[in-house]
């Protein structure tokens, strides 16, 4: 296993556009986490699955983005209609969950609308 | 609610100097702790961790951080560091069941020769 895996890297999208990115966790781990980094700033949760159930999302996750976990496997992010205040860095994190609480992380999807 | 705090933006170091990076939280709760590392555009890597057992815990590659209850840190510290060592460092704390990780505002460190 080569660890968690999000495509694309980079995307640049028009203000408006929808975009969706997807989160490869480790095969093993059933907690799945999505984060947004902004420049200068430590990583600020969105949302997070337990197998295929999103169990907690953020006030920061506002009705234009949703996340899916078809079959508690992989993860998509889809944001809707979007603004330049989208322009961030989305990464995400997979665990094993209780009893071994540390995640991992891919390296990150960085979005930019312009 | 639990938070964090960095307390340096950015430390700059020389070569084979020791460093310190601050780290405070508070939480009613107790607390799993993670210092973590990213390059530049890169996603973040684990550095260490303090679950519970003993409150000084030590990474490959050569730094440690000791968890103090009383005061609410977790500082990170390498005796002599390396230009490679320069990066942004997150301390993160984690106490909900759910694992959610609250991260500071990060700390670049920089290495100079």
């Amino acid at each position: 296993d080569t660890g968690v895996s999000q495509n694309p890297r980079h995307k640049i999208t028009k203000r408006g556009q929808n975009v969706t990115f997807r989160c490869d966790p480790i095969s093993e781990h059933n907690r799945l986490y999505w984060y947004r980094q902004t420049l200068g700033q430590g990583p600020e949760f969105l949302t997070y699955f337990q197998n295929e159930a999103q169990l907690e999302k953020s006030r920061l996750l506002s009705d234009r983005f949703s996340a899916e976990r078809p079959k508690g496997s992989f993860s998509t992010l889809e944001i809707q209609r979007t603004e330049q205040g989208d322009s961030a860095m989305y990464l995400c994190a997979s665990s094993f969950g209780t009893g071994l609480p540390e995640a991992f992380f891919g390296q990150g999807t960085r979005l930019t609308v312009v | 609610a639990q938070s964090v705090t960095q307390l340096d933006s950015q430390v700059p170091v020389f070569e084979e100097a020791p460093v310190e990076l601050r780290c405070n939280y508070s939480s009613s709760v107790s607390v799993y702790l993670f210092w973590y590392v990213q390059y530049p555009n890169q996603g973040l890597q684990l550095l260490l961790k303090y679950l519970s057992g003993s409150t000084l815990v030590k990474s490959i590659n050569g730094f440690e951080a000791e968890f103090n209850k009383s005061q609410t840190s977790f500082h990170l510290r390498k005796p002599s560091v390396h230009i490679s060592d320069t990066a942004e460092y997150f301390c993160a704390v984690s106490g909900s069941n759910t694992g959610k990780l609250i991260f500071g505002q990060g700390t670049t460190l920089q290495v100079k020769p």
